[in-house]
């Protein structure tokens, strides 16, 4: 079955650019989507189609996709965007997850 | 605005049916292309994918748990429901639905992402 990787923690500094890689076999050929996870609240979509952010995500959030990595950039990262980020690709139909990457703002 | 609301049992014992619906408020369910999803997440662990229903009917489920799962949609009360058999203390989590939209891209690609989701409930398996 098909897998997606990600590193289980980042650190950045306030104001710092984080950015937060997802890996997969061929990912590139895939549209990757990102959600934001903090404890207690549902998922929040921030990217989707690779780098499409939702309306009420702020620019901040940026993303790419080629080969088999996808990455989450996050500019002048700020306290509030200290949260679990997965990404997510279909593949054949199912859906797939990252384990999820625990972004620390320090 | 579109609303998705879990609801069902809290607790289940061990080798029995876990049974959840999610109803889909200021919309109609069967409208919009969307495909309706389920997603778990146990305590301290990450996002995992159960299924997906589309309102023709048309299922997809993660392999790994497709043996015991079923999802099916009903359009009269605008639900959608999960069933996960043979349930162990390994399927405690808590439970989202969630809605897939999506658009063609250039090349005329469907492609999809979660753009709604609801607040999730807690299932506990024990006796």
């Amino acid at each position: 079955s098909y897998e997606l990787t990600q590193p289980p923690s980042v650190s950045v500094s306030p104001g710092q650019t984080a950015s937060i890689t997802c890996s997969g076999d061929k990912l590139g050929d895939k549209y990757a989507s990102w959600y934001q996870k903090k404890p207690g609240q549902s998922p929040v979509l921030v990217l989707y189609k690779d780098t499409k952010r939702p309306s009420g995500i702020p620019e901040r959030f940026s993303g790419s996709n080629s080969g088999n990595t996808a990455t989450l950039t996050i500019s002048g990262t700020q306290a509030m965007d200290e949260a679990d980020y997965y990404c997510q690709a279909w593949d054949n139909s199912l859906g797939v997850f990252g384990g999820g990457t625990k972004l620390t703002v320090l | 605005q579109v609303q998705l609301q879990e609801s069902g049992p809290g607790l289940v014992k061990p080798s029995q049916t876990l049974s959840l619906t999610c109803t889909v408020s200021g919309g109609s369910i069967s409208s919009g292309g969307y495909y309706w999803s389920w997603i778990r997440q146990p305590a301290g662990k990450g996002l995992e994918w159960i299924g997906r229903i589309y309102t023709r009917g048309n299922t997809n489920y993660n392999p790994s748990l497709k043996s015991r799962v079923s999802i099916s949609v009903d359009m009269s009360k605008n639900q959608f429901s999960l069933k996960l058999s043979s349930v162990t203390a390994a399927d405690t989590a808590v439970y989202y639905c969630a809605r897939a939209g999506g658009d063609y891209d250039s090349s005329g690609y469907y492609y999809r992402y979660f753009d709604l989701w609801g607040r999730g409930t807690l299932v506990t398996v024990s006796s």
